[in-house]
């Protein structure tokens, strides 16, 4: 089974903190993603990756930024933790298909639930 | 803009209740639609797809049609499970969109008396 693992399941940091969320997954998937997940307004994409070194924009990427210097490693950053990011972060991953409607297949990690005080 | 909107929750049901969540979308031309289900303390997992009008997804006794009349895709089971108990998501992919990203509506959580 493809596993995605993210390093914390909970987090608690104070404003202005940087913040590292990592996230690993072991089936050598090309394309990563960053989602937040929040009441009511489902999961938004933060910042996506189609392979190594490479990463776009999401809906959501203001106050973030990401690194994939490895193809099993995405990392989220906070670069100055602010309350309205305390959110339920999911990783994501993916292999590159050619076909778009098979892209379906994301495999999730379990969450890091990040609070900011 | 492509967007999804589905039923708020909590739906509660009783055991062997038959489920509908309600999910509809907007969209230029024919989006790729799926249902994903989020168990506690867990990570998505996708739960059924339709890529075309008229298809019918299922999975695990849960069933989507994919209705371009009524740009709908609303979720049913006959007989629900306590073990069904979950935050459900529809999404779907825009058409001919080369950037791999999924488009969710807010989810409905589902809980099941026994």
């Amino acid at each position: 089974d493809v596993k995605v693992t993210q390093s914390s399941r909970y987090l608690v940091k104070r404003t202005g903190e940087k913040v590292f969320l990592e996230c690993v997954q072991d089936m050598d998937h090309e394309n990563m993603f960053w989602y937040r997940q929040d009441p009511g307004l489902g999961l938004r994409l933060i910042y996506f990756s189609y392979d190594v070194k490479m990463k776009e924009k999401g809906d959501i990427p203001e106050g973030y930024s990401v690194s994939r210097e490895k193809k099993e490693r995405f990392s989220l950053i906070l670069e100055s933790a602010s309350t309205n990011q305390t959110s339920m972060y999911l990783c994501a991953s993916r292999n590159r298909d050619t076909y778009f409607a098979t892209n379906e297949k994301l495999f999730f990690g379990s969450g890091t639930q990040l609070s900011v005080l | 803009g492509n967007s999804v909107t589905q039923m708020e929750g909590p739906v509660t049901l009783s055991e062997e209740a038959f489920l509908t969540i309600n999910c509809t979308y907007t969209a230029t031309g024919y989006p790729s639609l799926f249902w994903y289900v989020q168990y506690p303390g867990e990570g998505l997992q996708l739960l059924l797809k339709a890529t075309k009008a008229d298809d019918k997804g299922s999975n695990k006794g849960f069933e989507a049609t994919y209705r371009k009349e009524t740009t709908s895709f609303h979720l049913e089971k006959g007989s629900v499970q306590v073990s069904d108990s979950a935050v459900y998501f529809c999404a779907l992919t825009p058409p001919m969109d080369s950037s791999y990203k999924l488009i969710f509506g807010s989810g409905t959580r589902l809980l099941v008396r026994p």
